[in-house]
């Protein structure tokens, strides 16, 4: 399977607690996003990454968070001291140069529960 | 960001075209027009993307009147399998990146 990874596929913590997700995108995509998603919404964006440039951020994207894309493939979003507003849906997509910024492919997505 | 309006929800039965209408009436000259698809615990999949007149591709058709202020994805013979929420987005196509700004959707429920 070619498409956009990503683990854990669920993760459950405790408010408080830090957490990591990893997204690894198509590989020959360039362009990597991050976004949000709670039950009854549209995915909302966090973040986007052309290589390993971080070029983008939501004000979504509280000091708690951060992402990191270290060598143009792979990359990793931190949650620090999760809070309950944290649980949601994380999506990563990536999307490749030539073709439309419009057009993302999209992972399973990870559900973090903060308990 | 032209924002968008869509119906919340739609039923139809197996078989049957759908028809779903968005509206945008703020679209700027340089937007295209996006539809997504998103299954349950699944992130959300392109369907197909057009400017103006009709666009059609393997999954479904898109129609955009002359005005662009509206435009209808049109899914032929729907099946169980095409349940999901269907989003709308309004944008540039090709701004060197896109953050794509999504609505609420609408939920189509096909039933046998």
């Amino acid at each position: 399977d070619t498409g956009v990874s990503q683990d854990p596929r669920h993760k459950i913590t405790k408010r408080g607690q830090n957490v990591t997700f990893r997204c690894d995108p198509i590989s020959e995509h360039n362009r990597l996003y991050w976004y949000r998603q709670t039950l009854g919404q549209g995915p909302e964006f966090l973040t986007y990454f052309q290589n390993e440039a971080q070029l983008e951020k939501s004000r979504l994207l509280s000091d708690r968070f951060s992402a990191e894309r270290p060598k143009g493939s792979f990359s990793t979003l931190e949650i620090q001291r999760t809070e309950q507003g944290d649980s949601a849906m994380y999506l990563c997509a990536s999307s490749s140069w030539g073709t439309s910024g419009s057009e993302q492919y999209f992972g399973p997505g990870t559900r973090l529960t903060v308990t | 960001l032209a924002k968008t309006t869509q119906p919340i929800s739609m039923d139809s039965y197996e078989g049957q075209e759908v028809n779903i209408t968005c509206s945008h009436n703020n679209i700027a000259t340089n937007d295209y027009i996006t539809w997504y698809q998103q299954f349950p615990s699944q992130g959300p999949r392109f369907i197909i993307q057009g400017y103006k007149t009709k666009v059609t591709n393997e999954v479904a058709s898109l129609f955009i009147p002359a005005d662009r202020k509206s435009s209808t994805l049109s899914l032929p013979r729907v099946s169980l399998s095409d349940t999901a929420v269907y989003y709308c987005l309004v944008g540039l196509r090709d701004s060197g990146y896109s953050t794509l700004t999504f609505g609420k959707g609408t939920m189509l429920l096909v039933s046998p």
